[in-house]
């Protein structure tokens, strides 16, 4: 069973609230990913990181921020809030040993109001 | 670049009826394959994955074969049932780079 945990499960905000997603895994995976997903449940890739310090864009252009300071721990923050980024937001990690393999957390869904 | 084409949906199965969802991939390097599910409210979970090809992925009765001829890994299960519904995603990986996903498709299961 994959140990990788999301924090808040659900999330209601106003516009221009400051929010961060937490994300942590216990596996010890190096690389760990953001994904954005429509509600027409196309996933799209907005951050990921292959080890401390290390972090990159993923496909789809965010106005979020992710941060890498520790292994087990990758956060998503978004500065200030606004309705077009209502979505769910899926956290995951691989191990590099792993041949590609993702483990996904169990998701934020995200509102903003 | 790399990509994964998956049939579209919604599908909608009775129960007990025989399912494929089809799913090609861009042929570029010697890839991995894996189908993912996505339950109501929850994560992506993986199903099962192969490696090379002619290998076949099996899990909880779901089976996909590597073909390297037609660039496909189709998931079929021989009778589905209502707890089979969720969505499907076929995804690829190659070199150090996250994995390619499909655009998934909706599964439901009707009794």
């Amino acid at each position: 069973e994959a140990d990788i945990y999301q924090t808040p499960r659900y999330l209601v905000i106003g516009t221009g609230k400051k929010i961060t997603l937490e994300c942590s895994q216990t596996m010890g995976h190096d690389k760990m990913y953001w994904y954005q997903q429509d509600p027409g449940m196309e996933l799209h890739l907005i951050h990921y990181s292959y080890g401390v310090n290390s972090t990159e864009k993923g496909d789809l252009s965010s106005e979020s921020t992710v941060s890498r300071i520790r292994t087990e721990h990758f956060p998503l923050t978004l500065e200030s809030a606004r309705p077009s980024h209502t979505s769910q937001y899926l956290c995951a990690s691989s191990d590099p040993g792993g041949g590609g393999g993702q483990f996904f957390g169990p998701g934020t869904r995200l509102t903003v109001l | 670049g790399d990509s994964v084409t998956q049939m579209e949906g919604p599908v909608t199965l009775s129960e007990e009826a025989f399912l494929t969802i089809n799913c090609t991939y861009t042929a570029t390097g010697y890839p991995s394959l894996f189908w993912y599910v996505q339950y109501p409210g929850e994560g992506l979970q993986l199903l099962l994955k192969a490696t090379k090809a002619d290998d076949k992925g099996s899990n909880k009765g779901f089976e996909a074969t590597y073909r390297k001829e037609t660039t496909s890994f189709h998931l079929e299960k021989g009778s589905v049932q209502v707890s089979d519904s969720a969505v499907y995603f076929c995804a690829r990986y190659s070199g150090n780079t996250p994995l390619v996903f499909g655009k998934g498709t909706r599964l439901s299961v009707i009794a």
